[in-house]
């Protein structure tokens, strides 16, 4: 299967939001509400941060939140901040294989 | 607490074999499946495939298939990941990561990956 595709990077100022998309097709993004996003600092494990195009896990911040629009999910997270810097990865099945995107490189101005 | 903590770094010459281990703990290791995922130098995530921890039975993703090869041992808690036949391409972080969720479809935890060095 193909990599989702994401922008290569996005950047932000503290306090404000930004939205990373991430765009599939109608076999995968659009054929299942099964998206989820993972947050990855420099030289750490990527860290589950969305499931199911919109939940939540534990302990994750709801400035965190999760949509989809036909093909097309996105990733919002609001009040920037430092802590936020970090690659983006969205996730959705096509069958019964998972499909990275090819991440977004995210910079807090 | 729920965590996987992976063996340390490896370097290998080609055509040499390595294994990769993934201990669990803080959780009934049988009841959730295990992944692997791959990530090369400067690039994205590659879903590797899954174990089911029950049976044993392992699935490879396109092109995982051959030369990978995943195995548990559930008295100690710890899956595994073997490649054979090394090739400079496989130079890449290997991450476990279990399924976050009866669903199967997320990954949570994630071990803190170990990078495989393929090099003459």
């Amino acid at each position: 299967q193909s990599a989702l595709t994401q922008p290569a990077s996005v950047s932000g100022s503290p306090g404000q939001s930004i939205t990373i998309s991430c765009t599939g097709t109608s076999s995968d993004v659009g054929s299942y509400n099964l998206v989820s996003w993972y947050q990855q600092h420099p030289g750490k494990a990527p860290k589950l941060m969305i499931y199911e195009g919109s939940k939540r896990p534990s302990g994750v911040s709801n400035r965190f939140s999760g949509s989809k629009s036909g093909n097309t999910a996105s990733l919002t997270i609001s009040g920037l901040q430092a802590e936020d810097e970090a690659d983006y990865y969205c996730c959705s099945y096509a069958g019964s294989s998972p499909v990275f995107g090819g991440g977004t490189k995210l910079t807090v101005l | 607490q729920v965590q996987l903590v992976q063996s340390g770094s490896e370097l290998k010459k080609p055509g040499a074999s390595v294994k990769v281990s993934c201990k669990a703990s803080g959780y009934t290791f049988t009841s959730y499946a295990m992944n692997w995922v791959r990530q090369a130098p400067g690039q994205g995530l590659e879903w590797m495939g899954w174990i089911n921890t029950n049976t044993g039975n392992p699935t490879y993703a396109q092109g995982f298939t051959g030369r990978f090869v995943f195995s548990l041992d559930t008295s100690v808690s710890t899956a595994y990941l073997q490649i054979s036949s090394l090739k400079a391409e496989d130079t890449a972080v290997y991450y476990c990561a279990r399924d976050y969720d009866s669903s199967g479809y997320y990954l949570l935890p994630w071990g803190q990956g170990t990078l495989v060095t393929v090099s003459s």
